[in-house]
C-alpha cells in the first residue's frame, strides 16, 4: 500500500532534549516536506527536499533540521526543543511538487514541556 | 511570500444544501492553487488543484472550485452537502512548486 509513515504518533518530551521524528515513503517520490499545524494558523512549511541531499527552508525553519540521505526517508530533527514547538507535525511527499498530489502522513503530535 | 485567506473558520450547512468555502490569495504571478480536506486524526487529502488549465476545476466527492484572477479567489463549492463532508478544509497556494502556503482552514459542519 502506498503510504507516508511517520513515527511516533504521539511524543511528550522536555525542553532541550533532542528528538527525531521519522518520515518514510514507499512510493519512490522525489519531493518530501515537513509542516506544522497550529490552531488558527493552519499548516506552515518547515523544510522541503527536492531529492537526495537537496533540502531547503520553508516558511518556519528556525529550531529544526532535516536530512535526506536516502530517497525514502526525511527525518525531522529538533536538537533543542522548546515549548513553542509543541504542535502537530505532518510529513508529505509527491513524485513532483505540482504535477502530482501531496501524500500526507497521519501526523505526529508533539508536546514539549 | 504568498498568503492565503480563508474567510470563515467555521461554516455550518444543512444536509443537501450548497457548500461554499471561500479562499483568497495574494500572488504576483499566476499561482497554483489547491484545496485539501482533513478528516479527524488524519493527514490532508487533495480535493482538487488548479494549474492554469480550465478555470473551473472539478475534484473528488462532487467538489469543484473556480479560479477568478480578477478577484484573486478560488472558492470551493459543492451543490449538495452530505454528512460525510464534515471535515476541515484547507486552501493552499504555490508559485514555485517547492513552497506551499496554506490558509488557516475552515471547519465544515453538516446539520442533518
Amino acid at each position: 500500500e502506498a503510504q507516508v509513515t511517520q513515527n511516533p504518533r504521539y511524543l511528550i518530551t522536555v525542553t532541550g532534549k533532542k528528538l527525531t521524528v521519522t518520515c518514510s515513503q514507499n512510493m519512490n517520490h522525489e519531493y518530501m516536506s515537513w509542516y506544522r499545524q497550529d490552531p488558527g494558523l493552519g499548516l506552515r512549511q518547515i523544510y522541503y527536499s527536492m531529492n537526495v541531499e537537496v533540502t531547503d527552508k520553508g516558511d518556519v525553519p528556525e529550531g529544526y533540521k532535516v536530512s535526506r540521505k536516502e530517497k525514502r526517508n526525511f527525518p525531522l530533527i529538533l536538537e533543542s526543543p522548546s515549548p513553542n514547538q509543541t504542535s502537530l507535525y505532518f510529513c508529505a511527499s509527491s513524485l513532483l511538487p505540482l504535477d502530482e498530489k501531496l501524500f500526507f502522513g497521519s501526523g505526529t503530535q508533539l508536546s514539549v514541556l | 511570500a504568498q498568503s492565503v485567506t480563508q474567510l470563515g473558520s467555521h461554516v455550518s450547512v444543512s444536509e443537501g444544501a450548497l457548500v461554499l468555502l471561500r479562499c483568497n490569495y495574494s500572488s504576483s504571478v499566476p499561482p497554483y492553487l489547491f484545496w485539501y480536506v482533513q478528516y479527524p486524526n488524519q493527514g490532508l487529502q487533495l480535493l482538487l488543484k488548479y494549474t492554469s488549465a480550465a478555470t473551473l476545476v472539478k475534484g473528488i466527492n462532487g467538489f469543484e472550485a473556480e479560479f477568478k484572477k480578477s478577484e484573486t479567489s478560488f472558492h470551493l463549492t459543492k451543490p449538495s452537502a452530505h454528512m460525510s463532508d464534515a471535515a476541515e478544509y484547507f486552501c493552499a497556494v504555490s508559485d514555485t512548486g517547492n513552497q506551499f502556503y496554506f490558509g488557516t482552514g475552515t471547519s465544515l459542519t453538516v446539520i442533518p
